[in-house]
């Protein structure tokens, strides 16, 4: 039943050293989106994929980056995480209507980073 | 720019009490309003959505009004349940963009 899926649900990382987190989902929608939350804050969007083309925000800093080599598959990329980036990552996925961009995004359960 | 203000937090409640949760917005053309619930270590899960002026939307006991007048669409629930407990966000989307607009967020708290 599991629509957006999100995989580990806690990552454990060391300063420095890369890591990946992935999303995937059985929606078949075709954007899909990346958000960093911190304790206390709403969800802060990193960027998104509108099928293959990609979406920086401004203030989305160069350490962050992902991959979506599919559909159904997006993954998030910290090349070098400090301890300010330990957060709950969130992925979410929305129909893109022809209308124009309102349509409602889905999470998934999230991927909480603790950097050590 | 879009904006979503949602009335200051924390909220502590009794079992079966009345809730309302305020929020306005101020947006760019016609916004489609929602409410997300997130439980603790959880992800965002939708709640309700209203898409156009005068839309109810419901769900789980909750409802929220799209005022296009008030731009408001503040949350509402007849009788809260210790299951309720949980931080609530308003949000919006216009057709001008793919991106959630968020209010901070409001942390509730039901007790027995």
């Amino acid at each position: 039943d599991a629509m957006v899926i999100q995989n580990p649900r806690y990552q454990v990382t060391q300063f420095g050293k890369p890591v990946t987190l992935s999303c995937s989902q059985t929606l078949n929608h075709n954007v899909m989106y990346w958000y960093q939350q911190k304790s206390s804050q709403a969800p802060k969007l990193l960027f998104h994929y509108y099928d293959k083309d990609f979406n920086n925000e401004a203030d989305t800093p160069d350490n962050f980056q992902s991959r979506r080599p599919n559909t159904s598959f997006c993954f998030l990329d910290i090349r070098s995480p400090g301890l300010g980036d330990a957060a709950m990552y969130l992925c979410a996925t929305s129909r893109e209507s022809f209308r124009g961009g309102e349509e409602t995004q889905y999470f998934g359960p999230g991927t909480r980073l603790l950097v050590l | 720019g879009n904006s979503v203000t949602q009335m200051e937090g924390p909220v502590t409640l009794s079992e079966e009490a009345f809730l309302t949760i305020n929020c306005t917005y101020t947006a760019t053309g016609y916004p489609s309003l929602f409410w997300y619930v997130q439980y603790p270590g959880e992800g965002l899960q939708l709640l309700l959505k209203a898409t156009k002026a005068d839309d109810k939307g419901s769900n789980k006991g909750f409802e929220a009004t799209y005022r296009k007048e008030t731009t408001s669409f503040h949350l509402e629930k007849g009788s809260v349940q210790v299951s309720d407990s949980a931080v609530y966000f308003c949000a919006l989307i216009t057709g001008a963009n793919s991106k959630l607009t968020f209010g901070k967020g409001i942390t509730l708290s039901v007790r027995p």
